[in-house]
């Protein structure tokens, strides 16, 4: 199974500051790796795909960069709306498996 | 605009079924498949379960799930279902559908259905 280990578990940043979330693979995924975001009570909701596609209606400051085992999703600045849960999720093999998570709080 | 709309919460006994709807609109069914992941209460972590194919039914279950779910489709309503057979305690959780497709992943939502299992 791909293990996919999400770096750090917390990110404490202000809004307007830039965010850089990690997600590095067990072995490579080429690209099949997405990005989510929920927030509570919500729907998980897909940001990223194929490892650099931005989503319909994504805003331009989250991107996503990487490929093979190593990934990154930055968000350039923060907005209030940016505080949730993140997650990389990868597809190569059905049915995939999920990092553990990063939480992106106020700080 | 895409719109899943899913059923309502459900309160199951141990060793009973549910059946989730999932009503899509805004595109055409039978063009994307619909995914099925499920999320403990609580937990951060989602479970990709399986997948439906509403062109033409086809289905590709998670291991995990295998002989206890069953995903079928009504392409006269553009309605997805997902049976959950023999429930568990562990069985505890939002049920979440998806459309899905190899080009735009899942790219939109259904608001989720709690299912309880509690005797």
């Amino acid at each position: 199974e791909i293990v996919l280990t999400q770096s750090p578990a917390t990110l404490s940043l202000s809004p307007g500051e830039r965010a850089t979330l990690s997600c590095r693979a067990s072995q490579s995924v080429v690209n099949f790796l997405a990005w989510y975001q929920q927030k509570p009570g919500q729907a998980p909701r897909l940001l990223i795909y194929y490892g650099s596609n931005r989503a319909t209606g994504v805003p331009a400051r989250f991107n996503g960069s990487g490929s093979g085992t190593d990934f990154t999703l930055t968000i350039s600045s923060l907005e209030p709306e940016d505080f949730a849960v993140y997650y990389c999720h990868q597809r190569l093999s059905w049915p995939g498996t999920l990092g553990q998570g990063t939480t992106v709080e106020i700080k | 605009q895409v719109q899943l709309v899913q059923s309502g919460a459900e309160v199951k006994k141990p060793g009973t079924s549910v059946k989730v709807s999932c009503k899509a609109s805004g595109y055409t069914f039978t063009t994307y498949d619909i995914t099925w992941v499920r999320q403990a209460p609580g937990q951060g972590w989602l479970e990709w379960m399986g997948w439906i194919r509403p062109y033409n039914g086809h289905t590709n279950y998670a291991q995990k799930f295998q002989g206890r779910v069953t995903m079928t489709t009504d392409t006269a309503t553009n309605t997805a279902y997902m049976e959950l057979r023999t429930l568990r305690s562990d069985d505890t959780a939002v049920y979440y559908c998806a459309r899905d497709s190899s080009t735009t992943w899942t790219d939109s939502w259904g608001q989720g259905t709690l299912v309880t299992v509690s005797s």
